[in-house]
């Protein structure tokens, strides 16, 4: 079946560790996107790629990075600098950017800190 | 960056009866959707709506995209356990979705 899988579910990070959640589609869309949700936020944008390397920042990506070096892979990596990175992360991917296409979403990784 | 006001926060209603919520922004957007999100899962899209003054159903489901382009609601008729859930709007002007902080809805049986 086609869709979005995230690895892994639950991720926990020492302080000053860099981590990375893996996202990966086979539905073949050109854009994907990562945004953090944290209880009564909503979600909010850290990153967001329309096309294979290359991507924009959202409006939270500091303290995180990403890369697109495969259509079908955005992975993010969780740096030392974000000061508070216990969230449920979400990725989601779209078919064709910015022509208002509905984006569908994994099922999340949480990441706590130790 | 921008915001959505999506009302009512949370929602306690008893099995069977309607619900209303809404969405509202100061931009006009071109696309309005409606997800829904369980617990631990990623949010499910419920209905698109892509023209201002468009009425879609899926189901027991309705939503709206308002005239004005600043406002969507969403009505969810008799309502059963398994409405149970967070549901989102979420806008978009041709950019990333900007999304509301959600609507908690609680069903007693």
């Amino acid at each position: 079946d086609g869709g979005i899988t995230q690895s892994p579910k639950y991720l926990f990070r020492k302080e000053g560790q860099n981590v990375t959640l893996s996202c990966e589609q086979n539905l073949n869309h050109d854009a994907m996107y990562w945004y953090r949700q944290d209880p009564g936020q909503g979600l909010r944008l850290i990153y967001y790629s329309q096309i294979v390397n290359d991507f924009q920042k959202g409006d939270i990506a500091e303290g995180y990075s990403v890369s697109r070096e495969k259509k079908e892979s955005f992975p993010l990596t969780v740096t030392s600098a974000q000061k508070n990175p216990t969230a449920f992360y979400l990725c989601a991917s779209s078919s064709i950017p910015g022509v208002n296409q509905p984006q569908h979403f994994g099922d999340g990784t949480r990441l706590s800190i130790l | 960056g921008q915001q959505l006001n999506q009302s009512p926060q949370s929602m306690f209603i008893q099995e069977g009866e309607d619900v209303s919520m809404n969405c509202t922004s100061s931009s006009i957007f071109n696309t309005w959707l409606w997800y829904k999100q369980d617990p631990g899962e990623g949010p499910v899209l419920l209905i698109a709506l892509y023209k201002a003054g468009e009425l879609t159903s899926n189901g027991r489901l309705t939503a709206q995209f308002g005239i004005t382009r600043k406002d969507s609601f969403l009505n969810i008729s008799a309502s059963i356990p398994s409405d149970v859930g967070i549901y989102f709007c979420a806008g978009s002007q041709g950019t990333p979705l900007v999304f509301g902080k959600g609507t908690r809805l609680s069903v007693i049986a």
